[in-house]
């Protein structure tokens, strides 16, 4: 069965820091792999996806993720922390057939200090 | 451009009673999922539909149902509330053989 798992469940940086929020994944066949982000009260947008072509995949506002076999993980990072960066952010393993579903890590809460 | 449109934003339940959430997939759309967040979790796969039929299921009991209509729209149904059924309820919504889900705004539920 396919699982992630999401390394921390809250980390804190200062602003113009570089975020690291860690993901590993299980999964017998490569997967997909997503990265999303969710505000206060509001549902999920997704950050960035892997779907097998590049192992360094860049995603919106400034996020990328890279994609490693061997250590089985998909870290999302972004060089320099904003404050609007704060959310929660949930790593997501899919199979690759045609109507598979979405399995979610637990999430890590990323606030940002002034 | 709509995305995904869930109904209510927000209700109370009691125990016992019945419950019905509603979801409207993005323009284009013709496959719709559903998820349970509970506080402090990540969301939980419940079901997907796609041409009216449930083509997956998660680990939830059979008071969880859903349909789908032929306009894609979608409704969630648990009977019996349990407080533990207290979450936000996040409808996603892609295109079958594809993995680009959008997700709606959610759904959040409160039993008492």
């Amino acid at each position: 069965a396919q699982s992630v798992t999401q390394l921390g469940s809250h980390v804190s940086v200062s602003e113009g820091a570089l975020v690291l929020l860690r993901c590993n994944y299980s999964s017998s066949v490569p997967p997909y792999l997503f990265w999303y982000v969710q505000y206060p009260n509001q549902g999920l947008q997704l950050l960035l996806k892997y779907t097998s072509a590049a192992t360094l995949v860049k995603g919106i506002n400034g996020f990328e993720a890279e994609f490693k076999k061997s250590e089985t993980s998909f870290h999302l990072t972004k060089p320099s922390a904003h404050m609007s960066d704060a959310a929660e952010y949930f790593c997501a393993v899919s199979e690759r057939s045609s109507a598979s579903k979405i399995i979610f890590g637990s999430g890590t809460r990323l606030s940002i200090r002034p | 451009d709509a995305g995904v449109t869930q109904s209510p934003t927000h209700l109370i339940k009691t125990r016992g009673q019945q419950v019905t959430l509603r979801c409207s997939p993005k323009s284009g759309h013709d496959t719709v999922s559903w998820y349970q967040q509970a506080l402090g979790q990540g969301p939980q796969f419940i079901f997907q539909y796609y041409e009216e039929e449930e083509r997956q299921r998660g680990n939830f009991p059979d008071r969880f149902s859903g349909h789908q209509f032929p306009n894609y729209s979608s409704e969630l149904n648990v009977n019996a509330l349990l407080l533990g059924d207290s979450a936000l309820y996040l409808c996603a919504s892609s295109v079958q053989g594809t993995h680009g889900y959008t997700f709606g705004s959610g759904t959040r539920l409160t039993v008492v």
